[in-house]
């Protein structure tokens, strides 16, 4: 039974682009949690999704980020016109209920913005 | 609000030697509490979780925590650390909802 799988690993984004990172679940679980590491910070909450659902996205930043769990297909995080500061490790968590800490995470993207 | 503070920024120990890692949480109500250890460039691993019943919990590796409603703590133990052990650690706090409140985690060196 496959982990939490994100992709890429690591990712390399002028000023400016855009950033996609990557989320597939656990099989059979239908929630997604979106946490971001700062360097030397403990995680933070960004954004929880059920299946076509965002059921809570009070850790998002207003502008530039969005986030979406389709149907079909891996939830996807959206970072448009990256900056300096977007400089992070992103992490996807699942889980098949929405009881804090059964989550499993994956192996998280590292974001570098040049 | 909720808040999870960990006090110890990073500690050392020698290997064998018996470790505690402190945890303090700010919470209102009776709250999941967690550790989860995390590997150099690699995702978090729930070491172990509290939600309700005996205070004193057993999770994997060896790792053990003990809820303290008194002071609002939940430090983590090993009685005897091996170098596999060192790593970054999280405490978190979770409520009935869905996200995690972390702290900002220990460092946790191991010398032979």
């Amino acid at each position: 039974n496959a982990g939490v799988m994100q992709n890429p690993r690591h990712l390399v984004r002028r000023r400016g682009q855009e950033a996609r990172l990557r989320c597939s679940p656990m099989k059979g679980h239908s929630h997604v949690y979106w946490y971001r590491q700062l360097p030397e910070e403990g995680l933070k909450f960004m954004v929880y999704l059920q299946k076509e659902n965002i059921i809570d996205e009070s850790g998002m930043p207003k502008e530039r980020f969005s986030a979406e769990f389709p149907k079909e297909g891996p939830s996807i995080l959206r970072i448009q016109q990256v900056v300096r500061g977007d400089s992070a490790a992103y992490f996807c968590a699942s889980s098949f209920r929405d009881i804090p800490g059964e989550q499993y995470f994956g192996p998280g993207t590292r974001l570098t913005v040049t | 609000a909720q808040s999870v503070t960990q006090p110890d920024i990073h500690i050392t120990v020698s290997e064998g030697a018996s470790l505690e890692l402190r945890c303090n949480y700010s919470y209102g109500a009776t709250p999941y509490l967690f550790w989860y250890v995390q590997s150099p460039g690699q995702g978090l691993q729930l070491l172990l979780k509290y939600f309700s019943g005996d205070t004193l919990v057993q999770g994997i590796k060896g790792f053990e925590a003990e809820f303290k409603r008194s002071q609002s703590s939940f430090n983590l133990r090993k009685p005897s650390v091996h170098w596999s052990d060192a790593a970054e650690y999280f405490c978190a706090v979770g409520d009935n909802t869905d996200k995690l409140i972390f702290g900002t985690g220990t460092r946790l060196q191991v010398f032979p």
